[in-house]
């Protein structure tokens, strides 16, 4: 069966530090990959998702990047982490035409 | 591109009761509905999907229903009990967008013993 790991599960940064968190997937191959952002108590916003190794689609311009060095392993990173950044950290993995199942979460708080 | 919009925000009900959960979506080319439950702090967990080529669904107590003409889908779930009180988020997948999913904003629902 498939696993969605990510890491860190909690993270406090100051503002100005970069940030660099990591998911990885288990049990599948070629699985489309996807970054939500969601703040508290609100809906789920899409940051990026990928269909293939060095294949990312940004959503929503902002201070942050992603990866994919490997078929299972999605990065999410900044050079400079600002208050707004703040939130609940979600990756989720799919396969084409199927559902996405997501991770268990990063959720982290910028000072 | 692709719009969901979900209503009610939020829905009291008491335990045995039915709820019911409304989207609409804007892109006539969306082909695939799933429905999410959140629980506090956890995430967002796959509780049942259909397809644009099905008008409805069911699982024990929960069940979807799709209209494509008018663009609206719903959740279904009878005989409510507590632990159903979480956050559900409805969402629809553009035609050949990688998979990507657009949410819907959230309806959160309490189940009143």
């Amino acid at each position: 069966s498939q696993t969605i790991h990510q890491w860190p599960a909690t993270l406090v940064q100051p503002v100005g530090s970069p940030l660099s968190l990591e998911c990885t997937v288990e049990g599948t191959s070629n699985p489309n990959l996807y970054w939500y952002r969601q703040a508290a108590g609100r809906g789920l916003q899409l940051l990026f998702y990928s269909v293939g190794i060095g294949q990312i689609s940004s959503e929503v311009p902002q201070n942050l990047s992603a990866s994919r060095p490997q078929d299972r392993q999605f990065i999410l990173s900044s050079k400079k982490l600002l208050l707004s950044d703040s939130g609940f950290y979600l990756c989720a993995w799919s396969l084409a035409g199927g559902g996405q199942y997501f991770g268990p979460g990063t959720r982290l708080t910028v000072t | 591109g692709e719009n969901v919009e979900q209503h009610p925000s939020t829905l009291s009900v008491q335990e045995g009761d039915s709820a019911v959960i409304k989207c609409t979506y804007s892109d006539s080319a969306s082909n695939y509905f799933p429905w999410y439950k959140q629980e506090l702090g956890k995430r967002p967990q796959l509780i049942i999907d259909i397809r644009s080529n099905v008008g409805e669904k069911k699982d024990q107590r929960i069940a979807v229903t799709l209209n494509k003409t008018a663009k609206h889908f719903s959740l279904h779930i009878t005989e409510t009990q507590p632990e159903d009180s979480a956050v559900y988020f409805c969402a629809a997948t553009p035609y050949n967008q990688g998979g990507k999913l657009i949410f819907g904003q959230g309806t959160e629902l309490s189940v009143k013993p």
